[in-house]
């Protein structure tokens, strides 16, 4: 079965530091997405992102983070100057469309930690 | 989006039906009723969705009440594989939230 893998499945980086988070999605789908979770928390949306642009983003994703498919396969996150409060696990995930009985397949998550 | 009302916690036994139910009283009549489930130290991964009628694939039944306010998912024999945390997200042409899940524990 068709899978979105996800690297590093961990990292630890130094508190100030850029982060790259890669992702490969489902090859046919065309929505991508990332969510995080620190832990013990619930899951949290932070950006999808459709024929290259943004198409939603919360209020968790703010000037720090950045979104990029760089080229046919890959879809990345970057989190600039990371902060100890970004350590938490990123999933990655993908669907073919946004209709509402779509489904979103998720990654197996990295998780950040931040020292 | 919907708000939705699920239990924290559930108890189960193994081998044994669980329902896990969902309260989505304001929902929208183009939200399909989804449900993802995450097991320890892994991403969400689907179960089942639906719109009105009830549903049935290998993992589940999703039973879906007249009104569409409240729905609840069916596991027919628990395993201890099945323990995790049980999500139920209405969902439109947006982007999918969950909420906090109920957490099912299977006992042996």
């Amino acid at each position: 079965e068709p899978e979105v893998t996800q690297t590093p499945s961990h990292q630890v980086t130094q508190m100030g530091q850029e982060v790259i988070l890669r992702c490969v999605p489902i090859s046919n789908h065309l929505y991508f997405y990332w969510y995080r979770q620190i832990l013990g928390q619930k899951v949290e949306f932070l950006v999808s992102f459709y024929n290259n642009e943004i198409s939603e983003k919360s209020e968790i994703f703010d000037d720090q983070f950045s979104v990029e498919r760089p080229d046919g396969s890959n879809f990345t996150l970057k989190i600039r100057s990371t902060k100890l409060e970004d350590s938490a696990m990123y999933f990655c995930a993908s669907s073919a469309t946004q209709r509402s009985g779509n489904t979103i397949y998720f990654g197996e998550g990295s998780w950040l930690t931040v020292v | 989006d919907a708000k939705t009302t699920q239990p924290n916690s559930m108890e189960s036994n193994e081998e044994e039906p669980v329902h896990l139910p969902c309260n989505h009283s304001t929902i929208s009549g183009t939200d399909y009723i989804h449900w993802y489930r995450q097991l320890p130290s892994q991403g969400p991964e689907y179960v089942i969705h639906g719109l009105t009628s009830n549903v049935n694939n290998r993992m589940a039944s999703l039973a879906i009440a007249e009104d569409r306010k409240s729905s609840t998912l069916i596991l027919h024999r628990a395993t201890l594989r099945d323990a995790a945390v049980y999500y139920c997200i209405p969902h439109n042409n947006n982007d999918m939230r969950f909420g906090a899940g109920t957490r099912l524990t299977v006992k042996p």
